[in-house]
């Protein structure tokens, strides 16, 4: 079946510019999982989401910085004002339900602030 | 809080040998949870393997298991008969018990393994 998708693949955007990114996650899986990828600062956890609901959005860098999901599938994380430290790969992972161990990455969006 | 370490930034391995990447952790939860996965330059992670902290036998998938040693705190992922496909980034994870962030995972800083021909 297919897995978790993620688009853009990739993303030049100029500094102040907003993005969304998009993740769509494996179908049946109500869990669902964004990260960071960064060179300083590895792989971080920035948002969880329980069918349409998140819980804690305290992993969110910034204010800058939202997440929504609707239908308990897709789901977009915006950037605002993006700044240069803003660059990084966005990870976006599905699981079964919140208490079914295994999370399935899609290939992320490569983000690149000028 | 929990903490991955992972103290090969990289690592040298001949076709069809056996290597083992190292991996160590810490966390105060008694329930916890141990995954491994490979990262090729394509960038996608992929799930390896995974060991409950109550699975009492070490797990294997494959050419893949997994060296659990709790008392020592360590996970080490072994992989035999190394294929030049195995030429990756590989991140040891784990998560805690279930919170408002879900099974967020908690990464180490990753492994680069580089098989020679």
């Amino acid at each position: 079946g297919a897995g978790v998708s993620q688009s853009p693949s990739n993303k030049v955007t100029e500094k102040g510019k907003d993005v969304e990114l998009r993740c769509d996650p494996i179908s049946g899986h109500t869990a669902l999982y964004w990260y960071r990828q960064s060179l300083g600062q590895g792989l971080e956890f920035l948002i969880y989401f329980q069918g349409n609901s998140a819980p804690d959005k305290s992993g969110l860098p910034s204010d800058r910085f939202s997440a929504e999901r609707t239908g308990g599938s897709v789901s977009t994380l915006t950037i605002q004002r993006t700044q240069q430290e803003d660059s990084a790969v966005y990870l976006c992972a599905s699981s079964l339900g919140r208490y079914i161990e295994t999370q399935y990455f899609g290939p992320g969006t490569r983000l690149l602030v000028l | 809080a929990q903490k991955i370490t992972q103290t090969q930034p990289g690592m040298f391995v001949q076709e069809k040998e056996a290597v083992t990447l190292d991996c160590t952790y810490d966390t105060s939860d008694q329930s916890y949870g141990l995954f491994w996965y490979k990262q090729p330059s394509s960038g996608e992670m992929i799930f390896l393997i995974y060991q409950g902290s109550y699975d009492e036998q070490n797990a294997t998938e494959g050419r893949y298991s997994l060296n659990f040693q709790k008392a020592r705190k360590s996970a080490n992922l072994v992989i035999s008969a190394s294929q030049l496909g195995d030429s990756a980034m590989y991140f040891c994870a784990m998560r805690g018990v279930p919170n408002n962030a879900g099974n967020m995972l908690t990464f180490g800083g990753g492994t680069r393994l580089m098989v020679k021909p």
